[in-house]
């Protein structure tokens, strides 16, 4: 399909343990956002790359927190040493392109539902 | 706190009803996006409005914009049981991302 891709759907994992969370955003859209969503909640933003330019980090809530994206295309997340209040699902979502203001509509993935035992 | 806070936080209407949702923000904007998020699903975008238009359509929607009150509005017309979801609005308060509200969960029972 020609949307946005998240993987995986669903993860469960212990406390402690570190997750990677992934996303293929669309062909040619140079944004990528990432989002966490508590349950019933709004969007909480969490970090925000743009072509090649350094990653708008700001909404990362800890150092535990980081992500990447190679190429251009693909995004990982990764939190480490997971503690039960990371249980959220991670939304990515990407735009034709970025800026100030953000005037592209934003395409989501569906989501990866991270639960921390 | 939240740029955008919708309200009400849920509304259940009967099919065939409009639906109304608000939307209101605390700094000055460039855009006021909507966007439905079905159960377990992504968001999508439904429309874009900018500060310097007032109403904006798309189809069996309507959305209204008052910067002077730091307001919009989606009324959903003639309403269906796919609509049933929950609704945001996004706004740009400065920098390059969007800041979403909590959203309005709304439920049309057939």
């Amino acid at each position: 399909g020609a949307g946005v891709s998240q993987s995986p759907s669903n993860k469960v994992t212990e406390k402690g343990k570190d997750v990677e969370l992934r996303c293929d955003p669309i062909s040619g859209h140079t944004a990528l956002y990432w989002y966490r969503q508590s349950l019933g909640q709004g969007l909480e933003f969490l970090i925000y790359f743009q072509g090649n330019s350094a990653p708008d980090k700001s909404g990362l809530p800890s150092d535990r927190f980081s992500a990447e994206r190679t190429g251009g295309s693909v995004s990982t997340l990764t939190i480490q040493r997971t503690q039960q209040e990371d249980s959220a699902v991670y939304l990515c979502a990407s735009s034709l392109k970025g800026g100030a203001p953000p005037s592209q509509p934003q395409h989501f993935g569906d989501g990866t539902r991270l639960s921390i035992l | 706190s939240q740029q955008g806070e919708e309200d009400p936080q849920a509304l259940s209407i009967q099919e065939g009803e409009n639906a109304t949702m608000n939307c209101s923000y605390k700094t000055s904007i460039n855009n006021l996006q909507w966007y439905r998020q079905n159960s377990g699903r992504g968001l999508v975008h439904l429309i874009l409005i900018r500060s310097n238009e007032r109403e904006k359509h798309s189809g069996r929607l309507r959305v209204t914009l008052d910067t002077s009150k730091k307001s919009s509005s989606l009324l959903i017309t003639a309403s269906r049981a796919a609509d049933t979801a929950s609704y945001f609005c996004a706004t740009d308060p400065g920098a390059q991302k969007l800041v979403f509200g909590q959203g309005t969960r709304l439920t049309i029972n057939p």
